[in-house]
């Protein structure tokens, strides 16, 4: 079975630009997870969806983080403008249902100059 | 609001060793809890889930346990191996469905 995907694995780039991350998730799950994890710390759940529904963003930075779940299978989280405090490994999970156990993919690892 | 806590950061033991480590929260109204292994700019490796009505799940050498009553979980590793060093986490969901992390224990196992 493949597990999640995740594209690029690195990204450099300076404040203001604007990037895209892209998911793929194990296939039938319908649950899907964007997590933030800055160094040293535990992943923050930015946004969850179940099939192509917001079910949870409370933490998503909605003035410059956005999200889709395209059809309900892959996601892409976009960040438009970038900040510095924005560098981090940004992780998607997904899961069969709501409250199952979650796979991760390898994560993003964002660089902000 | 749910807060998740590991101690000790981190950790560094010789080969062999039997350890534990460790994973309070702060509400016990817990859905089910994950450990999770970390390894240096890799994502998180599902290691034990716990559901809220069990006590213990074990796999291998390692064994998580959780009391609900008192917010704690541990994390028991058997015969401690080089190939165990990574960053250790665990993830608590809530009944509505929000999920709280740890900020890690770091192992490192000696050779």
């Amino acid at each position: 079975e493949a597990g999640v995907a995740q594209s690029p694995r690195y990204k450099i780039i300076e404040k203001r630009q604007s990037v895209a991350f892209w998911c793929n998730p194990i296939s039938g799950h319908a649950t899907l997870y964007w997590y933030q994890q800055i160094l040293g710390q535990g992943p923050k759940l930015l946004i969850q969806f179940q099939n192509n529904g917001v079910v949870d963003d409370s933490q998503l930075p909605k003035d410059r983080f956005s999200a889709e779940r395209l059809k309900g299978v892959d996601s892409t989280l976009k960040i438009q403008p970038a900040k510095l405090e924005d560098s981090a490994v940004y992780l998607c999970a997904s899961s069969l249902y709501g409250e199952g156990e979650q796979f991760f993919g390898p994560g993003t690892r964002l660089t902000v100059l | 609001k749910q807060e998740v806590t590991q101690i000790p950061a981190a950790l560094s033991v010789p080969e062999g060793e039997n350890l534990v480590l460790n994973c309070s929260f702060t509400d016990s109204a817990i859905y089910n809890l994950q450990w999770f292994r970390q390894d240096p700019g890799k994502g998180l490796t599902s290691l034990l889930l716990i559901q809220s009505s069990q006590r213990e799940q074990t796999s291998g050498r390692l064994n998580a346990s959780l009391d609900k009553s008192s917010g704690r979980s541990t994390l028991y590793i058997a015969a401690s191996q080089p190939g165990d060093s990574a960053t250790y986490l665990c993830a608590v969901r809530d009944n509505f469905n929000k999920f709280y992390f740890g900020s890690g224990t770091k192992l490192n196992v000696k050779p």
